[in-house]
C-alpha cells in the first residue's frame, strides 16, 4: 500500500524567508511518482513538480526546489524568499500506475 | 484552453437528502477522477474513469455513492441518502492519457455541507 506522510502540519514565515516542507513516502513499488501539488485558498489544486522514481537529480524551477532522496523515501520541497501568493496547502502526492495518493498537507502562512 | 468545469460550487442539504454533483473534464482528456476531500485532509480517490469505463471504484461507498460518464465525456456523481460524515469537497480531475506520470488538472471543487 501506498502512503505519504507531511509532518508539518503549519508553517507560518515572515515574507522573504525560505520555506521547506517535507515529505516522507511509502510504496513497494519500483517506479512511481512524486508530485507537489498548490491548494490556495480558492480551493483549485494545482500542479507544481514532478519527479520519476528514476531520476534522483535534484533540480531549482524559479524560487522552487526539491530534494529527492530515495535512501530515505523523501521528497522534500523549498520555497525560496517566499511571499505572500505563496500562502496556501501543500499537497505531496505519490503516484504508481494511475493511481494518486496524497499526504495530509501543510499550510503554508506568508506574511507581509 | 477551458479547465475542468464543476457544479455546483457549493450544496447545503440535510442527511438522508439526494444531492448530485456534475464534472466536465478538459478536452480531449480521457482519464476523469472524482475525489473526496475532507476538512484538515488531503484528496482521497473515489473512482477513476478512463473514458466511459470504471478503471478503479474500490474507494468508493457503493452503498450510497454512485458515479457514471456514460458518454465518456463529462460525469455525475451522486450521493443517495447524505449522511452527515460525507460532507466534504468533492474534487473532480482528469489527464489527458492514462499514466500515473500525468499531472492532473482539478476542478473548482463542489463543497458540500449535510446538515
Amino acid at each position: 500500500a501506498q502512503k505519504v506522510t507531511q509532518a508539518q502540519t503549519e508553517i507560518s514565515v515572515v515574507e522573504k524567508e525560505d520555506v521547506t516542507l517535507d515529505c516522507v513516502y511509502e510504496t513497494r513499488d519500483t517506479t512511481y511518482y512524486l508530485f507537489w501539488y498548490k491548494q490556495p485558498p480558492s480551493g483549485e489544486l494545482v500542479f507544481l513538480i514532478r519527479r520519476n522514481s528514476f531520476d534522483e537529480q535534484n533540480e531549482i524551477s524559479g524560487r522552487y526546489s526539491w530534494n529527492f532522496q530515495k535512501s530515505t523515501s523523501s521528497f522534500n520541497f523549498t520555497i525560496t524568499a517566499s511571499q505572500v501568493v505563496d500562502s496556501a496547502v501543500y499537497f505531496c502526492a505519490l503516484s504508481d500506475d494511475y493511481k494518486l495518493s496524497f499526504g495530509a498537507g501543510t499550510t503554508v502562512t506568508v506574511r507581509a | 484552453e477551458a479547465g475542468v468545469a464543476q457544479s455546483p460550487r457549493y450544496k447545503i442539504i440535510e442527511k438522508r437528502q439526494s444531492v448530485a454533483f456534475w464534472c466536465n473534464p478538459i478536452s480531449g482528456h480521457a482519464t476523469l477522477y472524482w475525489y473526496q476531500q475532507i476538512l484538515g485532509q488531503g484528496p482521497k480517490l473515489l473512482i477513476q474513469f478512463q473514458n466511459n469505463g470504471v478503471v478503479d471504484d474500490s474507494q468508493l461507498p457503493k452503498d450510497r455513492f454512485s458515479a457514471e460518464r456514460l458518454k465518456g465525456v463529462d460525469s455525475t456523481l451522486k450521493i443517495q441518502p447524505a449522511k452527515l460524515e460525507d460532507s466534504a469537497v468533492y474534487l473532480c480531475a482528469s489527464i489527458q492519457g492514462a499514466g500515473g506520470y500525468n499531472e492532473q488538472f482539478f476542478g473548482p471543487g463542489t463543497r458540500l455541507t449535510v446538515l
